[in-house]
């Protein structure tokens, strides 16, 4: 597609179930990353994936938090028991990893909310 | 102290002034410096990017580097109402062979008609 496609847009779910987002990257970028932003506060890396390896897994919380990538393409962050303080909106980037200038370009995002 | 820092603001200015916007960072050896644009509900938007010291300009825009100082801002001219958004700062630190950016909290800037 033309740029970063994530899904779902929105979810609501209940303190204690999984939930899975997924991100689709712009054709031929290599990497992505996911970064978490909550409400009024800057964006918070997550995870970097070059291909389908995650050499930095660094900014993940918790052992509750867990990410994939697979065919050097789509990634799924899985986020398992969920907690109040996991709401936010969780946005995917990708770039070109051999791109001079670097810059990451950002899907809308996925809104999570845990009642 | 925060790797990015940038005041939160409310920044307020009138239409068709010039609206200056901070960051200071942490890591004296970063190499690469960006603006984002942030609409309220919508993902962030890279406006500038710069990696040398002095100025870079595009149209109305213009992202100002001093690696001595540990500094760079965005400069608006003329500033319109559509431009009122949250302008966040990223940074491309040394240690990071992986290319992510750490950001800044933001500057939420409001111009007024």
């Amino acid at each position: 597609g033309a740029g970063v496609s994530q899904s779902p847009s929105n979810k609501v779910t209940e303190k204690g179930k999984d939930v899975e987002l997924r991100c689709d990257p712009i054709s031929g970028h290599t990497a992505l990353y996911w970064y978490r932003q909550s409400l009024g506060q800057g964006l918070e890396f997550l995870i970097y994936f070059q291909g389908n390896s995650a050499p930095d897994k660094s900014g993940l919380p918790s052992d509750r938090f867990s990410a994939e990538r697979t065919g050097g393409s789509v990634s799924t962050l899985t986020i398992q028991r969920t907690q109040q303080e996991d709401s936010a909106v969780y946005l995917c980037a990708s770039s070109r990893r051999d791109s001079p200038t670097g810059e990451l370009f950002f899907g809308e995002g996925s809104r999570l909310t845990v009642l | 102290q925060k790797e990015v820092e940038q005041n939160s603001g409310p920044l307020s200015v009138p239409e068709g002034a010039i609206a200056s916007l901070n960051c200071t960072y942490s890591d004296r050896g970063s190499q690469s410096f960006f603006w984002y644009r942030q609409y309220s509900g919508k993902s962030p938007e890279l406006i500038m990017s710069i990696y040398s010291n002095g100025d870079k300009e595009d149209g109305r825009f213009t992202a100002q580097l001093n690696k001595a100082s540990q500094y760079v801002s965005l400069l608006i001219r003329d500033s319109q109402p559509s431009d009122s958004a949250t302008y966040l700062c990223a940074v491309r630190v040394r240690s990071s062979n992986t290319g992510k950016l750490i950001f800044g909290q933001g500057t939420t800037l409001q111009v007024k008609p």
